[in-house]
């Protein structure tokens, strides 16, 4: 069956502190890996999208990884702000021959930045 | 401004009523999507379009309907025979490729069943 483990399940930092979110993944054809934020009450926001041939990618203080072989993911937060206090949701698309596959979302892990 | 937008962001109804959110997308994307989102719960996909005038069920659809008369919109209709229409619904939208393309989200519409 195809799933996506977030881990931790919520956690709690000072503002300033580094953190790494792990997702691990059984989705089956893979095509892509996406992490989102999403705020309280709001809908989630595309943070990164990569591919089976890549192994990182940046936007600013948010660094994700890929592991394909090993079929983990992790988002790594530099420096947190009070701003980044959301759920980060990993997200994995099966691959269907080039088209848009089903996207199989993970339970997100809930950040709290702290001052 | 461009986006994707839903109404309304707080929605009630009685047991047996039916219920329609809105989306709209003004970014010319080709597919829209639905989903619904419960606490601790990953989202789950009720319904998509790829087209006008055509619709596919998602992991979820049954006691919901759709409709896609024009590219821009896409409502959602929970319906009496939805057993648990409690949580966050949130509609999105993307471009038609392959396979790697951002959805963009709405800001979502939280429907609570009196």
């Amino acid at each position: 069956k195809n799933q996506v483990e977030q881990s931790p399940q919520s956690l709690i930092i000072l503002e300033g502190k580094n953190c790494t979110l792990q997702c691990n993944y059984t989705v089956s054809p893979f095509s892509n890996l996406r992490w989102y934020k999403q705020d309280t009450g709001r809908g989630p926001v595309s943070l990164t999208i990569m591919t089976f041939s890549e192994n990182t990618k940046s936007n600013g203080r948010y660094t994700a990884t890929l592991d394909a072989d090993t079929k983990q993911s992790s988002l790594h937060i530099t420096a947190s702000q009070l701003s980044d206090s959301a759920s980060y949701i990993c997200v994995v698309s099966e691959w269907n021959g080039g088209s848009q596959g089903n996207l199989i979302f993970g339970k997100g892990t809930k950040l709290s930045v702290k001052p | 401004d461009g986006g994707i937008t839903q109404s309304p962001k707080y929605l009630f109804r009685k047991e047996g009523q039916n219920v329609t959110l809105s989306c709209e997308q003004n970014l010319n994307h080709d597919a829209m999507y639905w989903y619904r989102q419960d606490p601790g719960q990953g989202l789950r996909l009720i319904y998509y379009s790829q087209i006008v005038n055509d619709f596919q069920k998602g992991d979820i659809a049954e006691g919901y309907s759709v409709s896609r008369e024009k590219k821009e919109s896409f409502p959602l209709t929970v319906t009496s025979a939805q057993k648990n229409p409690t949580a966050f619904y949130l509609c999105a939208s993307s471009i038609v490729g392959r396979g790697k393309e951002q959805q963009f989200f709405g800001p979502g519409t939280r429907l609570t069943v009196l």
